[in-house]
């Protein structure tokens, strides 16, 4: 198992562009969420899915569209880039639907530099 | 927007010591207590997961316990290595959000010197 993957693991992106950060498990996990951490932050939940066809927001959505047509990919769009959103991201997997019981596994992390 | 407080922020732990630290949360509508340990240039990974009151959990030096009606959980680390030296996070979640939404605190960073 691969378990949880993310590419790009650094991207530099200049203000207004667009991209998709890819998220990726082989565990067949029904719930997948974004966070973005921040210096003296901790982790913050961007958007969230508890299956293939259904997301929900977090704390912090502005700026992010998701979507999820396979129970394994989680792609994390951001609309137009801004300095704001330098942040390192996080993609994670629980099994189940209720995640109340179920650790989070975490993929490796995206940096993102916005210029 | 719901406050998850980890204090202290960060402690140095001399090789061998015993220490503990602690996440606070709102004590109404609790569900779901994460901790995680996040090591530098490594992703958090799992330690305990507490649901019930009075929960108690460990996990070789590091134990955790739960307390939901005063709103607080301490982590301990008995006999500290430089090997525990990590960042330590908790995630709280409550039940009108049970679908999913986790908070997590900003973390207590444990530095453990030989």
């Amino acid at each position: 198992n691969a378990g949880v993957t993310q590419t790009p693991k650094f991207q530099v992106l200049k203000t207004g562009q667009s991209m998709t950060l890819q998220c990726a498990q082989d565990m067949n996990h029904e719930y997948m969420s974004w966070y973005r951490q921040d210096p003296g932050m901790g982790l913050r939940l961007i958007h969230y899915s508890v299956g293939a066809g259904i997301t929900d927001q977090g704390e912090v959505p502005n700026g992010y569209n998701v979507s999820r047509s396979t129970t394994e990919d989680f792609p994390l769009r951001l609309l137009s880039a801004a300095p704001s959103q330098t942040s390192v991201y996080f993609c994670a997997s629980s099994a189940g639907t209720s995640v109340r019981q179920e650790t989070q596994y975490f993929g490796p992390g995206t940096r993102l530099l916005v210029l | 927007i719901l406050n998850v407080e980890q204090s202290p922020q960060s402690l140095h732990v001399q090789e061998g010591d015993s220490t503990n630290f602690t996440c606070s949360f709102p004590s109404s509508n609790f569900y779901a207590l994460h901790w995680y340990r996040w090591e530098t240039a490594k992703s958090p990974e799992a330690l305990f997961v507490m649901t019930l009151n009075g929960d108690e959990k460990k996990k070789g030096r590091i134990s955790a316990t739960l307390n939901t009606k005063e709103g607080y959980s301490y982590l301990y680390i008995k006999g500290s290595q430089p090997e525990d030296s990590a960042t330590y996070l908790c995630a709280f979640m409550v039940t009108t959000d049970s679908w999913g939404k986790f908070q997590f605190g900003a973390g207590t960073q444990v530095v453990v010197t030989p």
